[in-house]
């Protein structure tokens, strides 16, 4: 079993619908979470950086972090054609440097 | 442009040839991360150097592979005697290094192809 589950999709939403990305992790030493995203052919982009547990909003994008599920979660509001990418759910433990274990991505595509 | 840069972007070998990549990270980072991804998986974890100390070694490298970090600026990534397998991405990324800074930037990538 892989430290942490993401479903790789793809997942095609039409435009301005609100897009839900999930993550389960197996590891609860897992105190910061992250999303990146990546485009075709380039390297991951950070979106979101977590720790701990709660929400955490910027712009059109939310991510919730619920460790006694071990469970967390990208969402994006009024989506936009530019969203279309693979998005990466990431998490490491806490304390001086981090290694950082990734989700295999979801891809999405938003439709115009 | 002042993110992380890797050279070359792409790169097609044959096999048993010889590969080294470079990654030069933000200026101001101290750590550095090797990464490999696979098509359609999540990057996996490589090498570590804090400054010019290589920290931590994933047993993904195997002894083919070969990353240093001299005075602690930019960092090479060497593959001898390269394998079909080795086929991938290779991403690197870099962080601040201080409580509460860990997040890691990535550069574009180097794709290796294993002929």
């Amino acid at each position: 079993q892989k430290e942490v589950e993401q479903d790789p999709g793809p997942l095609s939403v039409p435009e301005g619908a609100i897009v839900s990305l999930n993550c389960t992790y197996s590891n609860s030493a897992f105190q910061y979470f992250m999303w990146y995203r990546q485009y075709s052919r380039k390297g991951p982009e950070l979106l979101m950086y977590t720790y701990s547990s709660g929400n955490k909003e910027d712009g059109r994008f939310t991510a919730q972090v619920d460790k006694s599920s071990k469970y967390i979660s990208l969402f994006i509001r009024d989506s936009q054609p530019s969203d279309s990418a693979t998005y990466l759910c990431a998490m490491s433990r806490s304390g001086g440097y981090q290694k950082v274990t990734f989700g295999t991505g979801t891809k999405l595509q938003v439709i115009p | 442009d002042t993110g992380v840069s890797q050279d070359p972007r792409h790169k097609i070998t044959k096999r048993g040839q010889n590969v080294t990549f470079r990654c030069d990270p933000i200026s101001e980072h101290n750590r550095l991360y090797w990464y490999r991804q696979t098509l359609g998986q999540g990057p996996e974890f490589l090498t570590y150097f804090q400054n010019e100390a290589q920290l931590e070694k994933s047993r993904l490298l195997s002894d083919r592979f070969s990353a240093e970090r001299p005075k602690g600026s930019f960092s090479t990534l060497e593959i001898q005697r390269t394998e079909q397998g080795d086929s991938a991405m290779y991403l690197c990324a870099s962080s601040l290094g201080l409580a509460g800074e860990e997040t890691q930037y990535f550069g574009p990538g180097t794709r290796l192809l294993v002929l």
